[in-house]
């Protein structure tokens, strides 16, 4: 079964751009999705496809993706980003068909 | 708006039985497919199955595989969990999340979760 890797914890000063990154083989045959989960509360999704946002996520929130990492970007982070946020894909093994990254707590000093 | 919500949870012994429901409401049921991912206490989010819009195709990962049963009654716009032969790293709080087409894609709406704890 394939992976995804993703840093345990980031950091970035409010009102900075922080990169969060997500690694793993099955990236390079398909996209990477993205979640936000804040304590106590569930995951909502960020970013999908490409680069999608659902409606009502800030345009601050954006995705990209090179070879086998894909990245969400926040532009500008403010306080109420703080949170942890999933990266997620298929895999191709099939076993199993859904993969989701270990997390990233990202704090916005 | 789109409403899921999970029901069910509860504290059962360790090779207990349990049945999660989750009710949905808002979209159209029967057109989109239906996961489970579920969180253990402080750590991450784990897939744990999936069912076709239509109950025709299901997957599971290994770690619940001959042990969950996942399915549907699109009459009801419910989805369920039939959870047997629980164990203690069952323990977790149990999602239903909406698939945004009639397969595996993305999780576009997410209940609040139902906790499980298998405990004796």
């Amino acid at each position: 079964s394939s992976e995804l890797t993703q840093d345990p914890a980031v950091s970035v000063a409010l009102g900075q751009t922080v990169r969060i990154t997500c690694q793993g083989d099955s990236l390079r045959n398909y996209y990477t999705s993205w979640y936000q989960q804040k304590p106590g509360q569930a995951p909502i999704l960020v970013i999908y496809g490409k680069n999608n946002r659902p409606s009502g996520i800030p345009d601050r929130f954006s995705g990209s993706s090179s070879r086998n990492t894909a990245s969400l970007t926040i532009t500008g982070a403010q306080a109420e980003d703080e949170a942890d946020y999933y990266c997620n894909s298929r895999d191709s093994s099939n076993n199993p068909p859904v993969v989701f990254g270990g997390g990233t707590k990202l704090t916005v000093l | 708006q789109v409403q899921l919500v999970e029901s069910g949870g509860g504290v059962v012994q360790p090779g207990g039985s349990l049945r999660l429901s989750c009710a949905a409401s808002g979209f159209n049921f029967n057109i989109y497919g239906m996961h489970w991912v579920r969180q253990a206490p402080g750590k991450g989010l784990e897939w744990l199955t999936f069912l076709w819009y239509d109950g025709s195709n299901t997957h599971y990962a290994d770690s619940v595989k001959g042990r969950f049963t996942i399915s549907r009654d699109n009459s009801k716009n419910t989805l369920y969990l039939q959870m047997n032969s629980l164990r203690a790293e069952d323990t977790a709080v149990y999602y239903c999340a909406k698939s945004s087409s009639s397969d595996l894609g993305d999780f576009d709406y997410w209940g609040q979760g139902t906790l499980v704890t298998v405990s004796s």
